[in-house]
């Protein structure tokens, strides 16, 4: 199957700092990317749908401000967490969808990335 | 994105089928059946999808009832290795996540 590339996988960070996540589709394009936010012992959470040359959608309750994404080309989109606080310490995983198969095509899952904020 | 349901939790032998049930009454015409699942610390795994039609794939198979207001996932032969959460997602675009079924094969 298509392969989804997140980058870092770990990052602990100092309260305060940005810290920044990649996500790559590495063998096919993504027009749409999400992302999603996972604590402890939860469910995924759909943060933002992510759309190639255009602003992000967020979910309710997630800060555009505090989350910011771009997704500048049909491989690559960024999550960048600012100014982040312990709480925000979650493991963060993006998802894409082949271009090709939009319509009913599976989503494509990435590692995740583990973020700690000390 | 219809709303699903599942069981908690449900515990299969190593080597047996593993068949995992999903309410989905609210399903609208467009909408997949996605299956997905997660182990541990890592990102989900796909395994497999429909919209009518029973389905099946080198993973599993799913066979979705006729009013598709439900669906069974079956893992034919459970291996250690299956031990996960199971995700039933029924949506057409982006997926929402419920509490899923924690599964554990027992050798």
């Amino acid at each position: 199957g298509a392969v989804v590339s997140q980058h870092p996988s770990r990052v602990i960070c100092k309260s305060g700092t940005s810290v920044k996540i990649e996500c790559r589709s590495l063998d096919f394009q993504a027009t749409t990317m999400f992302w999603y936010r996972q604590f402890p012992k939860q469910s995924l959470m759909l943060m933002a749908t992510s759309n190639e040359g255009s602003k992000a959608t967020y979910e309710q309750g997630v800060e555009k401000d505090k989350f910011l994404i771009n997704h500048a080309s049909l491989t690559l989109s960024t999550l960048t967490v600012t100014s982040a606080h312990p709480e925000d310490s979650s493991f963060y995983i993006c998802s894409a969808r082949d271009r090709r198969r939009a319509g009913s095509g599976e989503l494509f899952f990435g590692e995740g990335s583990r973020l700690t904020v000390l | 994105d219809a709303k699903t349901t599942q069981p908690t939790s449900m515990d299969c032998a190593e080597g047996r089928a593993a068949n995992l049930p999903c309410n989905h009454s609210t399903i609208s015409g467009n909408e997949y059946v996605y299956w997905y699942r997660q182990i541990h610390s890592q990102g989900p795994q796909y395994i497999i999808h429909g919209l009518k039609n029973n389905e099946t794939n080198e993973m599993a198979s799913l066979i979705i009832t006729e009013d598709r207001k439900s669906s069974t996932l079956i893992l034919p032969h459970a291996t250690l290795r299956d031990t996960a959460v199971y995700y039933c997602i029924a949506d057409d675009y982006k997926l929402s996540f419920g509490a899923g079924t924690t599964v554990t094969v027992r050798a």
